[in-house]
């Protein structure tokens, strides 16, 4: 069945740095990967979407890549702010539903 | 107008109890989705609408659960004879088309004694 793993379920960094997170997956082939933010009590929101064919892509201080080959893909964020404390939700889609990883519960320490 | 919205935003019921949570998706998107997110766990994919036809429920855990949309825009997700593995955050999202972004509601808390 599919699997989506985050790099670990909390991430601790300091204001400023850059923040890596990672999603892999296995028996799966997504036509394309989106990242979620969710702060508690609410709705996961957009961030992004990369498609199959796409490296990289970037959004303001955030970027995506998408290694179909590692059946990876990292979700980065430059300058660091304690407003992007929050967990990143990594998701799979194409001819099947969303697939949502655990999420990746972020702290940017002042 | 306004984005994604959910009511209740808190229900609790006890076991044995049906329950009714409402969605209102944005005005104009076609696709409207039903999710339901356990603590700690990320959202899992209940049932799916395309206007008022629900192209996929092949993640409703069992003939309990109950989902419409029967005018292509409001949605009801219906648990009948709720028991306490239901509880857990439920969450309805709406888009353009499958394959955009989605925009989620808040969701609805549910907690089954």
């Amino acid at each position: 069945s599919q699997k989506i793993e985050q790099n670990s379920e909390a991430l601790n960094i300091q204001e400023g740095k850059t923040a890596t997170l990672t999603c892999n997956y296995t028996n799966y082939s997504p036509a394309y990967l989106q990242w979620y933010r969710q702060d508690p009590g609410r709705g996961p929101v957009f961030l992004l979407l990369i498609r199959e064919n796409e490296k990289e892509k970037r959004k303001e201080r955030l970027k995506v890549t998408f290694d179909t080959t590692l059946k990876q893909s990292l979700f980065h964020i430059t300058a660091s702010q304690p407003a992007d404390s929050a967990t990143y939700l990594c998701a799979l889609g194409g001819n099947t539903p969303l697939v949502f990883g655990k999420g990746t519960r972020l702290s940017v320490i002042a | 107008g306004a984005g994604v919205s959910q009511s209740p935003r808190y229900k609790v019921a006890k076991r044995g109890q049906d329950v009714a949570l409402r969605c209102d998706p944005i005005s104009g998107h076609v696709s409207l989705f039903w999710y339901q997110q356990a603590l700690g766990q990320g959202p899992e994919f209940l049932t799916y609408f395309q206007n008022e036809a629900q192209l996929d429920k092949s993640g409703l855990p069992s003939d309990r659960f109950f989902a419409e949309r029967p005018e292509g825009s409001v949605s009801t997700l219906k648990i009948q004879r709720t028991q306490q593995e239901d509880s857990a955050v439920y969450l309805c999202a709406s888009s353009l088309a499958q394959g955009y972004e989605q925009f989620f509601g808040p969701g609805t808390r549910l907690t089954v004694l």
